[in-house]
């Protein structure tokens, strides 16, 4: 089964509204991070945050490692916060990095 | 800032043709990664090194070689190209002792495969 699974698959908001985004993995998990995809480009990273919560601006991620489990909350998203979030880790291969499918994010005025 | 550089950028082939994909990473990080990225799969990992002559296999590995000739440069051939690797290829680098072992993406290379 997929060893790492992202919830919702989409998710539509206006603009103002928060975003909750999940990550679930099927075991321990080190160097957790979330990328941000623009439609059409990269991947670049958002956030690091293994274990415990990280801040970054309107990005808020918390990592509960004994739950294997880890969210982003995006606080009063904007237009320009739409694209592909994806998260990714290191499970049980060091330096092999499993990237879960991705939750798009459609965020209109 | 991290930099990693792909190239081409894009490449269209026919059915089992011979393409190569090049990266070059001035980041000075002992790791680099083979993606491919196809709707409804996300991301995934196709080969990867943690040095220069290293390589290891990752999840998706068929039909795909790869050779890391320096520190800076890692290469992923398909020596007969299907139809099958048509998809979007990202390579990434990563420092293993780095405060925040995060991965730095380069562009992307469209390959199209007739």
């Amino acid at each position: 089964g997929q060893q790492v699974q992202q919830s919702p698959a989409s998710l539509v908001l206006q603009e103002g509204e928060n975003a909750e985004l999940q990550c679930n993995f099927s075991s321990t998990a080190t160097r957790l991070q979330w990328f941000y995809q623009r439609p059409g480009g990269s991947l670049v990273s958002l956030l690091y945050n293994p274990s415990g919560t990280k801040h970054t601006g309107r990005l808020t991620s918390t990592t509960v490692t004994k739950e294997r489990r880890s969210s982003l909350h995006i606080s009063s998203s904007q237009t320009t916060d739409s694209g592909t979030y994806f998260c990714a880790m290191e499970l049980q291969v060091v330096g092999q990095l499993t990237f879960g499918r991705g939750t798009r994010l459609q965020v209109y005025a | 800032e991290a930099a990693v550089t792909q190239s081409p950028r894009n490449k269209v082939t026919v059915t089992g043709g011979n393409v190569t994909l090049s990266c070059r990473q001035t980041n000075s990080h002992n790791y680099m990664y083979w993606y491919r990225q196809d709707t409804g799969h996300g991301l995934r990992l196709i080969h990867y090194s943690y040095g220069a002559g290293n390589l290891q296999i990752g999840d998706v590995p068929d039909g795909y070689k790869a050779t890391r000739t320096t520190q800076e440069d890692f290469f992923l051939l398909l020596e007969l190209a299907s139809p099958s690797q048509t998809s979007l290829y990202f390579c990434a680098s990563s420092d293993s002792g780095g405060k925040r072992n995060t991965l730095y993406f380069g562009a992307g290379t469209r390959l199209s495969v007739l």
